[in-house]
């Protein structure tokens, strides 16, 4: 089968910088995305990595290590509304649908 | 903008009842997905469909069916609705880059289920 392991739940303050870790084992591996979820709201869409090293799109980042199964997401100057929900997703194949399975998600909690 | 709507935002219904939930897009996507969430277990995917009247099994498919008639609209479909599909149900749709192309899903808000 395949798994996706982050935390559940990260706490921290404005301005901090908070990294979610994602560890993955999936048959197969085409890119790791990240996504956002505020509550009552639709997930959006954060980033993609599809090789090793660093994505950065603005205060967030997104970093890949094919060889370790591992990536994280780094949110940077911490914003009261970067309190969210946050899923990894695996793309595992290259066929049709290219459909995604997600890690459980890592809930962030940022406070004053 | 990329427009995934879903047609109910709650929906209460009882057990045995055959519960339809409708997700329309905009954007001429291929691939079309049921997901259901539930807390602590993240997005399980139900049924994709990644052409009309194409339809492929996801991870937890049993109890579910889905229909797509036309490119814009699939449907998720509880023959006989039970207590233990009490959920939040999400529709995403999204392009089919080949490859390892990175794969956007754009979701709807949501349809939560309640099933009595």
């Amino acid at each position: 089968g395949q798994s996706l392991e982050q935390p559940s739940e990260v706490t921290a303050v404005e301005g901090a910088i908070v990294q979610i870790n994602c560890t993955y084992q999936t048959s197969g591996f085409y890119g790791l995305s990240w996504y956002q979820q505020h509550d009552g709201g639709a997930p959006t869409f954060l980033s993609y990595n599809a090789l090793d090293g660093l994505e950065e799109t603005g205060r967030f980042s997104s970093f890949l290590s094919r060889s370790d199964s591992y990536g994280y997401l780094l949110l940077q100057e911490l914003q009261m509304k970067d309190s969210a929900s946050y899923f990894c997703a695996v793309k595992i194949s290259k066929a049709a649908g290219n459909k995604l399975t997600f890690g459980g998600g890592t809930r962030v909690l940022v406070k004053p | 903008d990329v427009k995934v709507t879903q047609s109910s935002r709650y929906l209460v219904k009882r057990t045995g009842e055959k519960v339809f939930l409708e997700c329309v897009q905009d954007m001429d996507h291929e691939n079309m997905f049921w997901y259901r969430q539930d807390p602590g277990l993240g997005l399980r995917l139900i049924y994709f469909s990644y052409d009309v009247k194409m339809k492929e099994k996801g991870d937890i498919p049993e109890g579910y069916s889905v229909s797509r008639e036309k490119k814009e609209r699939f449907s998720l479909i509880l023959e006989s609705a039970s207590t233990n599909q009490t959920s939040m149900y999400l529709c995403a749709s999204s392009s089919h880059p080949g490859g390892e192309g990175r794969n956007i899903q754009y979701f709807g808000a949501g349809t939560r289920l309640s099933v009595l």
